[in-house]
């Protein structure tokens, strides 16, 4: 399985509402990342984590809560967004090398479209 | 600061040209190069890397090139179908401590005409 899963693909939410955004790879890949992409943009890191722990956060608003309870999941918890937070939010894993996140290949899933009213 | 950007926004060939899309980067610290390809409603798929300990790496009909006296990193894609036509982005990483971290270029978008 070469692939990385998101759901839900589409999501609509208030500003009062929680939700939550979830991804599931099974490549055996022990770093994940989240990526926020607003229109006609490139990607912007948001957090990464590696052996399941944070170890990047682009001081990203606590609005957004991520979460990897185990080495092929990774959610990412929303609370209290506002409207400028409508984006497509990505995805993606990566191996890990011998000396910490090196630098590997990002595979990525399809993304969640995010719409805040 | 580190940036990676794009010559050319849009670039429109011929089925069958080759195509060139070009990118620079400001950050001499960076040494991993990542070129995706974005289609429409999809997320990025990966094309090729280069380290930068190379100058040239080879794909199926694509060709990655690093200059890092100028800094500037090129996709080559040879014999230009259709289906290639996409949003294509260059990433950097500059390790150390930014592990793990890609910064990604604005974006070329690539038509191809039948």
């Amino acid at each position: 399985d070469t692939e990385v899963t998101q759901t839900p693909k589409h999501l609509v939410m208030g500003m009062t509402n929680k939700k939550s955004l979830k991804c599931e790879q099974h490549m055996g890949h022990r770093a994940m990342y989240w990526y926020k992409q607003k229109a006609k943009k490139p990607p912007e890191l948001m957090f990464v984590y590696s052996y399941e722990k944070l170890s990047i956060n682009e001081s990203v608003p606590s609005r957004f809560s991520p979460e990897c309870p185990n080495s092929s999941l990774l959610n990412l918890h929303l609370h209290a967004l506002q409207p400028e937070d409508s984006a497509l939010y990505l995805c993606a894993s990566s191996q890990v090398g011998l000396a910490g996140l090196e630098n590997n290949e990002q595979f990525f899933g399809p993304g969640t479209r995010l719409t805040v009213l | 600061g580190e940036s990676v950007g794009l010559h050319l926004p849009t670039l429109s060939v011929q089925e069958g040209d080759n195509s060139i899309i070009n990118c620079a980067y400001s950050n001499s610290a960076s040494d991993y190069f990542i070129w995706y390809k974005q289609e429409s409603g999809k997320g990025p798929q990966f094309i090729i890397d280069i380290r930068s300990n190379m100058d040239k790496r080879q794909g199926q009909r694509v060709t990655v090139l690093l200059n890092k006296t100028v800094k500037h990193l090129s996709l080559q894609i040879a014999a230009t179908q259709p289906g290639d036509s996409a949003v294509y982005f260059c990433a950097e990483n500059a390790g150390g401590t930014s592990y793990g971290k890609l910064t990604f270029g604005q974006g070329t978008i690539l038509t191809v005409h039948p």
